[in-house]
C-alpha cells in the first residue's frame, strides 16, 4: 500500500525554523514529482511547493520563496520542507503528496496520494 | 492568478440524494484542467476527478465531474453516508494552481 507519514510538526516560535520530513513506502519515490501543500486551521488548501524526481527543479508559491525550501533524498524515500523565518500565517497543517500528472513545472500539479499531514503553529 | 469560486458553501441533503457542487473560474481553465478532492474531517485530501471528467483510480461512478472554460461541476448521483465530507476543486492549467474555498456536503 502507498504510505506517507509526515513528521516533525509542533509549536515554534515567531521567527524559527523547523524542517518537515515525510517518509514514503508503497512506491517507486525516485520516479514521482512530489509537493507540499497547506491548510490553515478551518480554511481551504494551498499549494506551497513542487520539486522533481531528483530533487534538481523546485517550484514554490510566490508568496513562500526564499523561506521554504523543499528537498528529497531518494534512497531514504524522505521528502522534506525547511521553513525559515516562521511566521503566524504559517499555522497550518502541511501534507506532502505524490503528483500524479504534472502539466507545468511551475504549476501546482494534480495530486494523488497525500500523507496525513503535520500541524505546525507559530506563536510565542 | 484564477481564482475558484465553490458554491453552495454547504449542501445539506440525504443518503440517496443527489449533489451537485459548482465550481466557477475567473477567467478560463485551459484544457479542462481542473480536478476535484474530497477531504473528510481530520483526513487528507483523496483524489476524484481530474481533466475535468476523468475519475481517479477506484472512485466509484456515482462521482461524475462536468464542464469546461469556467464552470464546472462535480456531481454526486447517490449519497452514500461516507461521501459527506468537503470537496474542493483545484485548476492546475495557469500558474500557481489554485483550489476552491471548498463545498461541505452534510446531513
Amino acid at each position: 500500500d502507498v504510505q506517507l507519514v509526515v513528521s516533525g510538526g509542533g509549536l515554534v516560535q515567531p521567527g524559527g525554523s523547523l524542517r518537515l520530513s515525510c517518509e514514503v513506502s508503497g512506491f517507486n519515490f525516485g520516479a514521482y514529482w512530489m509537493s507540499w501543500v497547506r491548510q490553515a486551521p478551518g480554511k481551504g488548501l494551498e499549494w506551497v511547493a513542487t520539486l522533481n524526481q531528483d530533487g534538481s527543479e523546485t517550484y514554490y508559491l510566490d508568496s513562500v520563496k526564499g523561506r521554504l525550501a523543499i528537498s528529497r533524498d531518494n534512497p531514504k524515500n524522505s521528502l522534506y520542507l525547511s521553513i525559515n523565518t516562521l511566521r503566524s500565517e504559517d499555522t497550518a497543517v502541511y501534507y506532502c503528496a505524490r503528483a500524479y500528472l504534472v502539466v507545468v513545472p511551475d504549476i501546482m500539479p494534480v495530486l494523488d496520494y497525500w500523507g496525513q499531514g503535520a500541524l505546525v503553529i507559530v506563536s510565542s | 492568478e484564477i481564482v475558484l469560486t465553490q458554491s453552495p458553501d454547504t449542501l445539506s441533503l440525504s443518503p440517496g440524494e443527489r449533489a451537485i457542487v459548482s465550481c466557477r473560474a475567473s477567467q478560463s481553465v485551459r484544457s479542462r484542467y481542473l480536478a476535484w478532492y474530497q477531504q473528510k474531517p481530520g483526513q487528507a485530501p483523496r483524489l476524484l476527478v481530474y481533466g475535468a471528467s476523468s475519475r481517479a483510480t477506484g472512485v466509484p461512478d456515482r462521482f461524475t465531474g462536468s464542464g469546461s472554460e469556467t464552470d464546472f461541476a462535480l456531481t454526486i448521483s447517490r449519497l452514500e453516508p461516507e461521501d459527506f465530507a468537503v470537496y474542493y476543486c483545484q485548476q492546475y492549467g495557469s500558474s500557481p494552481g489554485t483550489f476552491g474555498g471548498g463545498t461541505k456536503v452534510d446531513i
